[in-house]
């Protein structure tokens, strides 16, 4: 069955560049979700949309922004990097409210 | 947002039943439990979702008892490939619900 695609898997960046994390959700799913994970931290709910919609907004610095585009991909665009923005970034989707399926994630690393 | 609690972590054997409870005292009218877990540098995965009572499927049981303020997550069985963090979302819709401080299960041979 065809999954969440997250691309890069893994992305280094500098302090103050900007970094596009790609999202693609599974087939006919309506609703994306974006999370970060810090080194020994929980999932935190970044931001989600619903039918190309933002639907949610949760704990995202105003330095990062997504959206959902009309083929339903999504991308997190995040710009003036620091150091603590290296997490893991993961994708899920989800037809209407049920399950989250989850992306393997984006590994960002900012040096 | 209702708050979830759980322990942070737990200590288990192979074949042992695994049992972890997640306390949600403002439960609300409409909200659901659901649990997912997640193993290192991986993306949470969907164990079981229920609203009241019992609910089984071939991995897990929840259970929930009449005034909704608690849910147990039961594994049966476990395996060292159990060994994850485990984590209890409440919610009435996706977007209503929140990762917390889960629980880290240890599974040990």
């Amino acid at each position: 069955a065809a999954g969440v695609i997250q691309s890069p898997r893994h992305l280094i960046k500098e302090k103050r560049e900007t970094a596009t994390l790609k999202c693609y959700p599974i087939p006919r799913h309506d609703t994306v979700y974006w999370y970060q994970q810090g080194p020994g931290q929980d999932p935190q709910f970044l931001i989600s949309f619903y039918e190309k919609m933002q639907s949610d907004k949760g704990s995202i610095p105003d330095r990062f922004s997504a959206q959902q585009f009309s083929d339903y991909h999504s991308e997190l665009n995040m710009s003036s990097l620091e150091l603590g923005d290296s997490a893991l970034y993961f994708c899920a989707s989800s037809l209407e409210s049920y399950e989250q399926y989850f992306g393997p994630g984006t590994r960002l690393t900012v040096t | 947002l209702a708050k979830t609690t759980q322990p942070i972590s737990m200590d288990s054997y192979e074949g042992q039943e695994v049992n972890i409870t997640c306390s949600h005292n403002n439960i609300a009218t409409n909200d659901y439990i659901t649990w997912y877990q997640q193993f290192p540098s991986q993306g949470p995965r969907f164990i079981i979702q229920g609203y009241k009572t019992k609910v089984t499927n071939e991995v897990a049981s929840l259970f929930i008892p009449a005034d909704r303020k608690s849910s147990t997550l039961s594994l049966p069985r476990v395996s060292l490939s159990d060994t994850a963090v485990y984590y209890c979302l409440v919610g009435a819709y996706n977007n209503d619900m929140r990762f917390g401080a889960g629980t880290r299960l240890t599974v040990k041979p």
